[in-house]
Order: structure tokens, then sequence, then C-alpha cells
């Protein structure tokens, strides 16, 4: 059984771009989760899709936002990327949302 | 508050002993709290979870105890290898309220295990 894919793997960006990353839940997971996982602040949720509607999100500002496909494949976009956006952003998919959280690898973003 | 606290930061064992960490709580209206393993350059793995109606869980070498009047759990590693050396998160989660739930653990901030040989 596949686990949870995200791409890429690496990424450098130059403060002011934006940035689009990837994830591939496990089959037959319809809920997508993503967080953020800084040294400093650890891990804190941004928001979660199911059936292509947000139904969560977290404290972060308008700059982050995602969108997840009928196929439950998921995306997530910064724009006007900020230095403190360097982290490591992970991506988790259950059936439904209410626990058995499964984690992908992660995509590790630096921002110059 | 929908905070979790965990201690320690770093914890340092030989090998064959027993690890302990430590989580609190202090939102009720949690009723999941899972354990990840996470090691470097990956993403966090569920090691082993429980819900509050039991008061230990053990998977392995792995146990989850569970005090709920105290609103702390812990998990505790048995026989402890250099092969756990890792980061341990504790977590948790309000299943099936809906609403802002959804997909969301609040994770405590993790203690770094080092298991000399």
């Amino acid at each position: 059984k596949a686990g949870v894919t995200q791409t890429p793997r690496y990424l450098i960006k130059t403060r002011g771009q934006q940035v689009t990353l990837s994830c591939s839940p496990i089959s037959g997971h319809r809920s997508v989760s993503w967080y953020q996982q800084t040294p400093g602040q650890g891990l804190q949720f941004l928001f979660e899709y199911f059936s292509e509607t947000q139904r969560n999100k977290g404290n972060f500002p308008g700059r982050f936002s995602g969108r997840q496909f009928s196929n439950s494949r998921s995306e997530m976009n910064v724009s006007t990327l900020e230095l403190g956006d360097s982290a490591l952003y992970l991506c988790a998919s259950t059936r439904t949302g209410d626990g058995g959280y499964t984690f992908g690898s992660g995509t590790r973003l630096t921002v110059v | 508050q929908q905070q979790v606290k965990q201690s320690p930061q770093s914890l340092i064992v030989q090998k064959g002993g027993i690890s302990i960490i430590n989580c609190a709580y202090e939102n009720t209206a949690f009723d999941y709290f899972p354990w990840y393993q996470q090691f470097p350059g990956k993403g966090p793995a569920l090691l082993i979870a429980i819900r509050p109606d039991v008061s230990e869980k053990k998977e392995g070498r792995f146990t989850i105890s569970f005090n709920k009047s105290a609103k702390q759990f812990s998990l505790h590693i048995m026989d402890s290898q250099p092969g756990d050396s890792a980061t341990y998160f504790c977590a948790a989660h309000v299943a099936n309220a809906g609403g802002t739930s959804y997909g969301k653990l609040t994770f405590g901030q993790g203690t770094i295990l080092t298991v000399h040989p």
C-alpha cells in the first residue's frame, strides 16, 4: 500500500516569490491535512480538506492557501514568501479526518 | 486552551533501559492521543495511540499510560535500542466533533531520544 507522497522534497525560493507544494494521499483517504514544522514552533496545523472542501483552518495568514482535487490530491500555496516561511511542510491523510493520520516525508522549503 | 505540554525536551538512555516521555493536556474535549516517532528527513510515523476509555495500551515494546483525572499521558519504551533514537511527539485530537476539530492534531514540542549502545 503506497504511503502519502509529497513533492518536491526540497525547494529553495527567494523572498517575495510564491510556491506550490503537492500531496497525494493514501488511496481511499479523502481527508488531507497540512502542517508546518519548524524548530521554534514545532508542528502547527495549517488546514484540512475533505472532498474538495476546506473544513478547518489554523492560525496562519491568508498567504497560505490550499485546495483539493476530485482524486483527493491536495496542493498548498504560499504567496509572497518570507524568510520565516522556511520550514518542513507535512501533509497527512486519513479516511475521514478524525484520527489515524499518516504523514508524508514532507517538503523542505528554504526561503532566501 | 489547546496546548499539549511534553517533557523532557531531550532524553539519554542506555541500551536496554526504559525511556519515559510525559505529556499533559488542558482541553478535556481531547479524546484521541497518538504518539509519533520522527527520524531526520522523514515525516512523523504513528507509533501507538490511545483513547481515554482505557488506562493503558501496549504494543510490543511501546506502552501508553493514560491518567484522565490528571490529564496526563506518557510513553514508555521498554528495552530501548539504538534504533529507537529519534524525536518523539505526543499529540491530541478531538474526534467526532466536526467543525474545528477536523484534521487537527495538537502536538507537544517533541522529545529527542538518544539511546547509547
